[in-house]
């Protein structure tokens, strides 16, 4: 089983719609969680870091559950730009593990 | 701006090659950087932890003989892959945290493509 595992999609949305990923993770010792976009044949780059109580920057929301160990985005009026491979992450004792990636692309 | 600088950002070369990638932070001091290795369509996989001043770590079934890490100084890391062959064609990428703490988001390189012919 994968430590951190999401459902790699395509997910294909039309512009304008909230679309929703989620992931769980294995190791109960992960102690910080991130979203990352990752564009085609590009470096992953930091989308947001994911906190217990929830935070929200823009049109993004992320979400923690420790209890289930479930992490969510949710992605609100989505945009063509945001078309991308979404990254769950997880870390521990210094490492980050990535999921598999979300594919996203978004339509006119 | 970038935070991480990685070179070469491409690379091709024949089969038995030895190739060196460099990862460097940029104003920052890293005592650890991260090596991972992307093949297409899949995530990434942490290879290696690059430790200033002493021997890397590596992840279960990373040959430390065969993908060489050198951190010899505060800012700059290198993973030498020795004797490349085919099979070694990937995405490889460093990180490093700006904060010190590895625990805190990463900041990435911008990658290097290899390909061995």
């Amino acid at each position: 089983r994968k430590e951190v595992e999401q459902d790699p999609g395509p997910f294909n949305v039309p512009e304008g719609a909230t679309v929703a990923f989620n992931c769980t993770y294995s190791n109960s010792a992960s102690q910080s969680f991130f979203w990352y976009r990752q564009d085609c044949r590009k470096e992953p780059k930091l989308l947001m870091s994911v906190y217990s109580s929830g935070n929200e920057d823009g049109r993004f929301t992320a979400q923690l559950n420790r209890a289930s160990q479930y992490i969510s985005l949710l992605i609100r009026d989505s945009k063509l730009s945001d078309s991308a491979t979404y990254l769950c992450v997880g870390g521990y004792t210094g490492k980050l593990i990535f999921g598999q990636g979300t594919t996203l692309q978004v339509k006119p | 701006g970038a935070v991480v600088s990685q070179h070469p950002s491409r690379v091709i070369c024949k089969s038995g090659t030895s190739v060196k990638i460099e990862c460097r932070s940029l104003d920052f001091q890293a005592t650890t950087m991260f090596w991972y290795r992307q093949f297409p369509k899949q995530s990434l996989m942490l290879m290696a932890t690059s430790n200033e001043g002493s021997k890397a770590t590596y992840e279960q079934g990373v040959e430390k003989d065969k993908f060489l890490i050198n951190h010899a100084s505060l800012t700059l890391s290198t993973l030498t892959v020795t004797s490349a062959h085919p099979e070694d064609s990937s995405f490889y990428i460093c990180s490093a945290s700006q904060l010190g703490d590895s625990n805190q988001p990463q900041h990435f390189g911008d990658g290097t493509r290899l390909s061995i012919l």
